[in-house]
């Protein structure tokens, strides 16, 4: 069975740009997550999908948003980048809602 | 306010010792406990988990314990090996369908 796959793997972008990262659960899984790790902070959540609905979400501003599509596959945006978004993020999925995750490899952003 | 913490950054372990990764949690709500392992440039993978109805948990050469009453958690790594060199991740749920919040993490280095 494929694991989560995440594209694009490496993103450089500039402030004020926007960006939209791409995540495919493993086969089966309806849940999908989202994290982002920078240095020292660990994994902060972003939000949780779950058959096509936002179940949970972290404390992010409005800039970050997602979705989830019908075949589970899901996607995360990012309106006028700051600096400080730089971090890999990482993309979770799970059977069901909040059960064992399994990751992707992330998205590395670099934002100049 | 960071619910779970690990409060050492990192850890150095002679191989062929016991590695012992600690972590706190002040939420008394959280029932399901996590550990994950990261390598460099990869997504966490999930090593072993404990239900708050337990105390012990065993997988091989990983054990993690529950105190529940010190809201503590700790993942015992016997023998440690080279490859275990990697970020430990602990992480809390509360009720069934909530999100997964992860500590900063622990980076453990084996020494030869």
């Amino acid at each position: 069975k494929a694991g989560v796959t995440q594209t694009p793997r490496y993103l450089i972008k500039t402030r004020g740009q926007q960006v939209t990262l791409s995540c495919s659960p493993i086969s089966g899984h309806r849940s999908v997550s989202w994290y982002q790790q920078t240095p020292g902070q660990g994994l902060q959540f972003l939000f949780e999908y779950f058959s096509e609905t936002q179940r949970n979400k972290g404390n992010f501003p409005g800039r970050f948003s997602g979705r989830q599509f019908s075949n589970s596959r899901s996607e995360m945006n990012v309106s006028t980048l700051e600096l400080g978004d730089s971090a890999l993020y990482l993309c979770a999925s799970s059977l069901a809602s909040a059960s064992t995750q399994y990751f992707g490899p992330g998205t590395r952003l670099l934002v100049l | 306010d960071q619910q779970v913490k690990q409060n050492s950054p990192s850890l150095s372990v002679q191989e062929g010792r016991i590695s012992i990764l600690n972590c706190d949690y002040t939420n008394s709500m959280f029932d399901y406990f996590l550990w994950y392992k990261k390598y460099p440039a990869e997504g966490p993978t999930f090593l072993i988990s404990i239900s708050s109805i337990k105390d012990k948990n065993e997988d091989g050469r990983f054990t993690v314990f529950l105190n529940k009453s010190a809201k503590h958690l700790s993942l015992h790594i016997v023998p440690s090996q080279p490859g275990d060199s990697a970020v430990y991740f602990c992480a809390a749920r509360g009720r069934r369908d909530d999100k997964i919040i992860f500590g900063k993490g622990t980076r453990l280095h084996i020494l030869p």
